[in-house]
């Protein structure tokens, strides 16, 4: 399945807008972006996916290059409970996913 | 269910005992995933089911690791032997498949804790 790179970490002050890259150099054209985070000591949670366009929901935007070789998630205003490590996944809309996760970006928000 | 439901949340074993952990995915979703997690560390993908094909099991990390799935809903992921290193979450998510806007977003369960003595 195709990689994702983001870095390891970043920083955050609370009530600040985020802006969580990640590369994927290699998606095709199946390829949906998705979005996961995992708050501590609980279970990965999905957060957004889209293909081409831009997209909002009531957590977070995601904004997709128009190559589609980079996206960009957005916290609009973050909070402590927003500290979290966010993966980046491309997940296609064929069957037969074997589904990998990355290393993520660990978030951290301080008060 | 409403969620993906796994038992138990918490187990402790003996080494060389052998556990099963539980896995009771969304209603109508054909796809099932096992990943492990060990403490600090990322998602390790285990074993992959979607529908009636042959599940992918290429991440299971020994033979003493199996799963299944019975009736293409509830799985069950088997550790043989339990080992000290066997220590981890081990979660379990499904997803319905192909296309449409809410195909393949992964819903995960709870986890299971294995604490291996």
């Amino acid at each position: 399945d195709a990689k994702t790179t983001q870095p390891n970490s970043m920083e955050s002050n609370e009530e600040e807008p985020v802006h969580l890259p990640c590369n994927h150099s290699t998606i095709s054209g199946t390829d949906y972006i998705h979005w996961y985070r995992q708050l501590p000591s609980q279970g990965p949670e999905y957060v957004i996916h889209g293909l081409t366009s831009n997209v909002n929901n009531r957590m977070a935007s995601l904004a997709i290059a128009e190559d589609r070789k980079s996206s960009t998630l957005i916290l609009h205003r973050a909070t402590l409970r927003d500290a979290a490590v966010y993966y980046c996944m491309l997940i296609s809309n064929t069957a037969g996913n074997m589904l990998t996760f990355g290393g993520g970006t660990r978030l951290m928000v301080k008060p | 269910g409403a969620g993906v439901s796994q038992s138990p949340s918490n187990k402790v074993t003996e080494k060389g005992k052998d556990v099963e952990l539980r896995c009771d995915p969304i209603s109508g979703h054909t796809a099932l995933y096992w990943y492990r997690q060990s403490l600090g560390q990322g998602l390790e993908f285990l074993i992959y089911f979607q529908g009636n094909s042959a599940p992918d099991k290429s991440g299971l990390p020994s033979d003493r690791f199996s799963a299944e799935r019975t009736g293409g809903s509830v799985s069950t992921l088997t550790i043989q032997r339990t080992q000290q290193e066997d220590s981890a979450v081990y979660l379990c998510a499904s997803s319905l498949v192909g296309g449409g806007a809410g195909a393949n977003v992964l819903t995960f369960g709870a986890g299971s804790r294995l604490t291996v003595l």
